[in-house]
Order: structure tokens, then sequence, then C-alpha cells
């Protein structure tokens, strides 16, 4: 069965440190990975996906097939980056998502 | 970029009472709309899939006739919670796809509260 494991429910960091939000996934097939990230009173949005291979505001996140895992990270964080974040996973051929369970970002100044 | 539209955003309503919540693709067309339940603090619950013209397909635990969904085009997908009770109260989410794969777009979300 799918799963998508977000180990971490909160992550605090300072300014300016380093940040890494872990995700790791079971699936059988070829999985699509998907971060999104949902600001305080807004709406989920689409950070990135990691066949498209891009960094989305500092942040970049690697397919790790080895490893089952899609971490996202960012060299440096800052104050606006604190949002929740889920990994999601999309099976191939399929048009569901399944979401992790979240990690909430603080980035305090 | 794709927008997903939901409305009404926040609704207040006496159990028993029936709610319909619309999720509305605004420029393009979504084959599939989903939607979800997110309580407090949690992370999103996929209630069921829906695909235009035909039954929406439920995630195991939902109760179908007790959240109605009809896709009647490709941009209209609705939600009712009918009689409706306390515990129903939450934050519904739909979101849209247009091909498969591809990632969703999402909706701000209707927060629901029966008292």
């Amino acid at each position: 069965a799918q799963r998508v494991t977000q180990p971490e429910k909160l992550l605090s960091v300072f300014k300016g440190a380093p940040v890494e939000l872990k995700c790791n996934y079971s699936y059988s097939g070829s999985p699509e990975l998907f971060w999104y990230v949902q600001y305080s009173r807004q709406r989920l949005q689409l950070l990135l996906r990691h066949i498209s291979r891009e960094s989305i505001k500092g942040f970049t996140a690697d397919l790790n097939k080895g490893e089952t895992s899609f971490h996202l990270k960012k060299p440096f964080a800052q104050e606006e980056d604190s949002a929740m974040y889920y990994c999601a996973l999309s099976a191939s051929g399929f048009n569901k998502f399944y979401f992790g369970s979240g990690t909430k970002l603080n980035v305090k100044p | 970029g794709a927008v997903v539209s939901q409305h009404p955003s926040w609704v207040i309503c006496k159990s028993g009472t029936s709610v319909k919540i619309e999720c509305r693709s605004l420029d393009f067309q979504a084959t599939t709309m989903f939607w979800y339940r997110q309580f407090p603090k949690q992370s999103l619950m996929l209630m069921a899939t829906s695909n235009e013209g035909s039954k929406a397909t439920y995630e195991q635990g939902v109760e179908k006739d007790k959240f109605l969904i009809n896709h009647a085009s490709l941009t209209l997908s609705t939600l009712t919670v009918t009689s409706a009770h306390p515990e129903d109260s939450s934050f519904y989410i739909c979101s849209a796809l247009d091909r498969p794969s591809e990632p969703q777009h999402f909706g701000d979300g209707t927060r629901l509260s029966i008292l």
C-alpha cells in the first residue's frame, strides 16, 4: 500500500540556519513526489515536484529511490518560510494523491 | 496559473440541515476533482474522487449517503453534507486535476461549523 511518512510534526530553526524536512514513502511502482506548502490562512500551493528538479524559493528536494525518501532542504531558512509543509505521492497512472501528515516549520528570528 | 474557487468559504448552520459546497475550476477543465477533510492541525484526509459524468469514488469509511458528490461538468463539483451534525464540523477542501499524475490545484477550503 502507498504511504507517505513525515516523521516530524514540528521543526523549529533559527533564521539563516539550514533546514531539512523529512519525507519517506512506500510504493511498489514508480511514484511521483511533490511538496506542498500551506501558509497561515492560505490554500495549499505546490512548492515543487521531483520530476522538474527545480529550486523554488531556495528549496530543493531530491528523490532517493534507494532510501525511498524525498526530503525538502533549504540552506538558509527565512522567517517567511514558516508554514505547514506536506509531502505527497502520486501513484503513476492513477489520479490519487497520498499526503503525509505534514510538518510545521517555524523559523525564529 | 490554474485557479480553483471554492464557495462558500465559511458556513454556520443548525444541526440537521444540509449544506452544499461548490468547487469550480476557473481557467481549466478538470477531469477529476477531489474532496478532502482537514481536522485542526492535521493532514488532509481524502474523502472521495470525483470524475465528470460518473459516480464519485469514496474512500473507506466515508459515508456516501452523508457526503453527496456531484460532478456535473468539467468545471464544477459539489459536495453536499446531508443532515449535518456537530461532528461534521471541519475544514473541507477541494482540488482539481486536468491531467493524471499532474499536481492538484487546491481551493481555499470551506470551514463548516454545525451548531
